[in-house]
This record gives structure tokens, C-alpha cells and sequence, in this order.
């Protein structure tokens, strides 16, 4: 069971290009979701998805774009790269249940993006 | 919206010590709590959370504890080991509103042998 597999670990990409990070869960989950994470400032949440075809906007939205046609994929597409987008960057899935509860998450190993 | 205040930043403690790491919350609506704990290189990992039906949650060596009244919750590591040496993360939600999970700033916790 390999849980939530991102790729790649590593990027270097130079301001303006564009590049998409997978994200790919084998668990069944509805939920899926993105972070960045930057020093000091915890996790912060870019997209989520609740389910196929479906998908809503977090915290720090701008300069990224997500999709979600199958329950196992949820990429993350950065359209004109920044310096400000230098981060790690976190895939997280979550089971869905129809109660009233939320679960904690899953997340990916992460990728780690520089932006020149 | 939610903020969640976690202290202290950094904690280091001796081997076998106990630690104690503590969040705030102010959305009185959020009702799940979960803590993550991230190795170096690694993504978070869920090692315990409580809802806010219950005051206090045990798992061997660790332990989360829940005062609604206060807003706060507080994760306990008793008989720290060297491999307890983490950054840990709080957060609360709200049951049903993903988008409304918030994640603490972390708390790097070095265990010294």
C-alpha cells in the first residue's frame, strides 16, 4: 500500500516557466488537498478537492491551478513561476465519511521547489 | 476564521524527560484536533487526535488533552526517546469543513541522549 506518492522530490525552475507536481493516492480517498509549507508559517492550504470533478480554492490560491478527474490523481500546475513560490510543497488525502467528524490526513513526502 | 497559536517553537529536552507541547484555538465551532509529527525530509505524519467529545486521549507514550472552556489542547511525550526528535504540528477543524482545517506553526522538539 503505497499511501500518497508525489513526484518530483526535487525541482529548480527558473522564473516563468510553467510545471505541474503530481499527486497520486492509492487509499480510496475523497479528500485530497495542497499545501506549501515555508518556515514560520506552518502549513498553509493552496487547493482541496472533495471528490472527482470537484475542487475549491484554500488559503493562498493564486498562481496555482488543480484538477481532479479521477479519485486517485490531484496535480498541481504552477502557470508563470515566482521566487515567492520557492516552498515545499505537501499532498494530503483524507477518507470521507458522511458523519460528522473529520479523519487527519495522509500526506505525500513532499516536493521541494526553488524558483531562480 | 480560525487561528491556532502553538508554543513553545522549539524545546529540547534529556532522554527520558517528559515534554509538553500547547496550542490555542478561537473558533469555539472546531471540534476535531489532531497532532502531526514530521521527520526531516518526510511529510507530516498523524499520530494522535481527540475530539471535542473527550478530555483526554491516550497512545503509549503520548498522550492529547482538551479543555473546550479554555480553547486549548496540549500534546504530552512522557520517556522522550532520541527518535521523538521531530517537528510536531498541531490543528484544529471543523467536522464536515476540510477547508477550514488550520495547522499550528510547529514545534521542533530535540531529544538529548
Amino acid at each position: 500500500n503505497a499511501g500518497v506518492t508525489q513526484t518530483p522530490k526535487f525541482q529548480v525552475l527558473k522564473t516563468g516557466q510553467s510545471m505541474t507536481l503530481q499527486c497520486a493516492q492509492d487509499m480510496n480517498h475523497e479528500y485530497m488537498s495542497w499545501y506549501r509549507q515555508d518556515p514560520g508559517m506552518g502549513l498553509r492550504l493552496i487547493h482541496y478537492s472533495v471528490g472527482a470533478g470537484i475542487t475549491d480554492q484554500g488559503e493562498v490560491p493564486n498562481g496555482y491551478n488543480v484538477s481532479r478527474s479521477t479519485t486517485e490523481d490531484f496535480p498541481l500546475r504552477l502557470l508563470s513561476a515566482a521566487p515567492s513560490q520557492t516552498s515545499v510543497y505537501f499532498c494530503a488525502s483524507s477518507y470521507s465519511p458522511l458523519g460528522d467528524f473529520d479523519y487527519g490526513y495522509t500526506f505525500g513526502s513532499g516536493t521541494r521547489l526553488t524558483v531562480v | 476564521g480560525e487561528n491556532v497559536e502553538q508554543h513553545p517553537s522549539t524545546l529540547s529536552v534529556q532522554e527520558g524527560d517528559s515534554a509538553v507541547i500547547k496550542c490555542t484555538y478561537s473558533d469555539s465551532a472546531s471540534n476535531y484536533f489532531p497532532w502531526y509529527k514530521q521527520e526531516l525530509g518526510k511529510g507530516p505524519q498523524l499520530i494522535i487526535d481527540i475530539r471535542s467529545n473527550v478530555g483526554e486521549k491516550k497512545d503509549q507514550r503520548i498522550a492529547v488533552t482538551l479543555n473546550k472552556t479554555a480553547k486549548h489542547f496540549s500534546l504530552h511525550i512522557t520517556e522522550t526517546q532520541p527518535e521523538d526528535s521531530a517537528v510536531y504540528f498541531c490543528a484544529a477543524s471543523i467536522a464536515g469543513g476540510y477547508q477550514k482545517v488550520t495547522f499550528g506553526t510547529g514545534t521542533k522538539l530535540q531529544v538529548i541522549p
